[in-house]
């Protein structure tokens, strides 16, 4: 089983959409979890960090469940600009290791 | 806003040739980092360093490679002698306590 595994799309949408992308883990003692922005050649950048008990920043919402190893992100109104790939990103217990999954790309469309 | 700077942004050598890639982490951050994302693949983890020594490595982080902070600023990592499967995009990151924030990459092509 891929340490962090995600569904690599492409997710064609519309503009104004809402989608949502899931992402599982494997290692059940990983202490925090991250959604990072990729654009094409360029580098991971951080959006949001997921806790427990569910946290939004704006149009984003991300949930993490530790019973099932499972992390989501939520995008509502999608724009244009959110065209990338969407990494889920897992520390490990020691807190000097990210793993990353293999990216989930998002196209929106006018 | 601060950021992570990395030299160059393009790297282009011979195969079994040492390289260099730098990088000046954000300059409050204590933890600094390499990872590499080979073109199409996922960004995957090399070393992570701590108060002047590795803290973490990975199994691609064999004796070709290595890491040093030379001075208050700079953050290396060096390959001693390139293979054709070392071309790929290595990416800097440093933190302070929380989320790692990333340099723009150097994309190293072995030839």
């Amino acid at each position: 089983r891929k340490e962090v595994e995600q569904d690599p799309g492409p997710f064609n949408v519309p503009e104004g959409a809402t989608v949502a992308f899931n992402c599982t883990y494997s290692n059940s003692a990983s202490q925090s979890f991250f959604w990072y922005r990729q654009d094409c050649r360029k580098e991971p950048k951080l959006l949001m960090s997921v806790y427990s008990s569910g946290n939004e920043d704006g149009r984003f919402t991300a949930q993490l469940n530790r019973a099932s190893q499972y992390i989501s992100l939520l995008i509502r109104d999608s724009k244009l600009s959110d065209s990338a790939t969407y990494l889920c990103v897992v520390l490990n217990n020691a807190g000097n290791m990210l793993t990353f999954g293999g990216g989930t790309r998002l196209m929106v469309k006018p | 806003e601060p950021e992570v700077t990395q030299t160059p942004s393009h790297q282009v050598t011979q195969m079994g040739q040492e390289v260099i890639l730098r990088c000046v982490p954000i300059s409050n951050h204590l933890y600094f980092y390499w990872y590499r994302q080979i073109l199409g693949q996922k960004v995957e983890f090399l070393v992570s360093f701590y108060n002047n020594e590795i803290s973490e490595k990975s199994e691609i982080f064999d004796d070709q490679f290595s890491v040093e902070r030379p001075d208050g600023s700079n953050f290396t990592l060096k390959i001693r002698s390139t293979k054709l499967e070392d071309s790929a995009m290595y990416f800097c990151a440093s933190r302070p306590f929380g989320e790692q924030f990333f340099g723009p990459g150097t994309r190293l092509t072995v030839l």
